[in-house]
C-alpha cells in the first residue's frame, strides 16, 4: 500500500490567494482527518469524516476554511483567501475505525508558506 | 485544548542509554497512544495501550498507564541515533477522534 498521499508537497502562495490540499487516504480506510502543525500550536484537529461525512469541525479556524470529501479515496482542504497566519505543515491521517480504538496513519504532510 | 501534556519537552541521552517520556492528560480516556514525528515526516503510530491496561510491550518500546494519576509513560531501552524524533502522546477521550500533546524532542547522541 502506498500509504496516505497528499500533495502537493509544497506550497508557497500570496497573501489572498486560493490554496487546496489534497489527500488520498489508504484504501479501505474508512476515517480521514486533517490536521494542523505549528510551532506555537502544536498538532491542531481541523476536521474529521468518517464514511466520506463530516463529523466534528469544530477545530477549523474560520469560515475561510473548508473541507470535502467527495468519495471514499480523496479529500481537499481549501483555504480562500489565504492569511500569513495559516503558514504551517497540513498533514491528512486516515484510519479504520473500529469500535473503541484505532490508529491513524499520516501521510508525508504539506507544508503551506503564505507571503 | 490539548489532552496530553508530555514531559520533559526536550531530552538527550547518549546512544545505549534508556529514555523516558511522561504524558499526563485531563479526562477519562478508552485508550492512549504514542506517536513519533521524524523531522519533516508524518507521525507514525507506535504502540496503543486501552484504559484497562497497566502495561504493554513492543520490542525496545515499553508503555505504562495509570489511570488514577492520569498518566503514560513511554520507556525506550538501549537507544539508537535512529529514535532521535519527537515523541507525541495522544488521548482517545471518546472514541471519536484523538488529542495529541505538544511532544517531547529525544535527541540520541552517539
Amino acid at each position: 500500500d502506498a500509504g496516505v498521499i497528499q500533495s502537493p508537497r509544497h506550497e508557497v502562495t500570496e497573501m489572498g490567494q486560493e490554496v487546496t490540499l489534497r489527500c488520498k487516504p489508504i484504501s479501505g480506510h474508512n476515517s480521514l482527518f486533517w490536521y494542523r502543525q505549528t510551532m506555537m500550536r502544536g498538532l491542531e484537529l481541523l476536521i474529521y469524516f468518517n464514511n466520506n461525512v463530516p463529523i466534528d469541525d469544530s477545530g477549523m479556524p474560520e469560515d475561510r476554511f473548508s473541507a470535502k470529501m467527495p468519495n471514499a479515496s480523496f479529500s481537499t482542504l481549501k483555504i480562500q483567501p489565504s492569511e500569513p497566519r495559516d503558514s504551517a505543515v497540513y498533514f491528512c491521517a486516515s484510519s479504520l475505525r473500529i469500535t473503541g480504538e484505532y490508529e491513524q496513519y499520516f501521510g508525508p504532510g504539506t507544508r503551506l508558506t503564505v507571503t | 485544548s490539548q489532552q496530553g501534556e508530555e514531559d520533559p519537552q526536550a531530552l538527550s541521552i547518549q546512544e545505549g542509554e534508556n529514555a523516558t517520556m511522561n504524558c499526563s492528560y485531563k479526562t477519562s480516556i478508552n485508550n492512549l497512544q504514542w506517536y513519533r514525528q521524524n523531522s519533516g515526516r508524518g507521525l507514525v503510530h507506535l504502540i496503543l495501550i486501552r484504559s484497562n491496561e497497566r502495561e504493554k510491550h513492543s520490542g525496545r518500546l515499553r508503555v505504562t498507564l495509570d489511570t488514577s494519576k492520569k498518566s503514560s509513560s513511554l520507556l525506550i531501552t538501549a537507544s539508537r541515533a535512529a529514535d532521535t524524533a519527537s515523541y507525541f502522546c495522544a488521548t482517545d477521550a471518546k472514541g471519536n477522534k484523538l488529542v495529541f500533546g505538544a511532544g517531547t524532542i529525544l535527541r540520541v547522541k552517539s
